[in-house]
């Protein structure tokens, strides 16, 4: 089945940072890739999204690049500000006649001035 | 544009009341709807989905159920509540095909006394 590992959090960092999300997957086919962000306390707004493989998602300063070969799709920016932070989920979408999305469990980033 | 409401924000519900937590689309048609619940510091879990009026797939067997009684109308609810019911409910929606990203609500917190 399909699946969607993340790096364990909480990740802390002081602002300026370089900041770096790890994500893999695995799934059938050729998967969307899709970044999402959520607030403290509010639900999740799509932050960036990749549909085939070699593709860049960029959004607000965060990037990530699809990568078939590594099944990977790594969030990354590169300098962070206090209002960066927030739980960072991935999730893929696999096709094939399936309705949902399979997300990853979050990575809680917390900025520190 | 596409608007998702979702309502209340928050719920405090004793142990066996019911529950009937309601979310709306505006701005498409024929919608996929998602349920999910979020517990404190986890992942999402996918509860129900819909790809069109009363068609309801359940994920996870409990003493939830889900309803769609109008194309842009998701309604989740349960006759009894349990304190394991408390957590952050997040209704969803995505065009159809899937690999569309999907656009969450606010969410509602439930806690149950």
């Amino acid at each position: 089945g399909n699946s969607v590992t993340q790096m364990e959090g909480p990740v802390t960092l002081s602002e300026e940072a370089f900041l770096t999300i790890n994500c893999t997957y695995t799934a059938t086919g050729y998967p969307s890739l899709f970044w999402y962000v959520q607030y403290p306390g509010e639900g999740l707004q799509l932050l960036l999204k990749a549909t085939k493989a070699d593709d860049k998602g960029s959004n607000k300063g965060f990037e990530a690049t699809y990568r078939k070969e590594t099944t990977s799709f790594h969030l990354e920016k590169g300098s962070v500000q206090v209002s960066d932070s927030a739980v960072y989920f991935c999730a893929l979408y696999s096709g094939a006649g399936s309705y949902q999305l399979t997300f990853g469990k979050g990575t809680k980033l917390s900025v520190i001035p | 544009s596409q608007t998702i409401h979702q309502w209340p924000a928050t719920l405090v519900q004793p142990v066996g009341s019911p529950l009937s937590l309601e979310c709306t689309v505006e701005g498409t048609s024929n919608p996929n709807l998602y349920w999910y619940r979020q517990a404190a510091g986890r992942g999402l879990q996918l509860l129900f989905y819909s790809v069109g009026i009363g068609q309801i797939s359940s994920e996870v067997p409990q003493n939830l159920s889900a309803s769609r009684p109008q194309d842009r109308q998701f309604i989740l609810s349960s006759k009894k509540l349990l304190l394991s019911d408390s957590g952050f409910y997040l209704c969803a929606w995505t065009n159809r095909g899937g690999d569309q990203p999907q656009h969450f609500g606010d969410g509602t917190r439930l806690s149950i006394l």
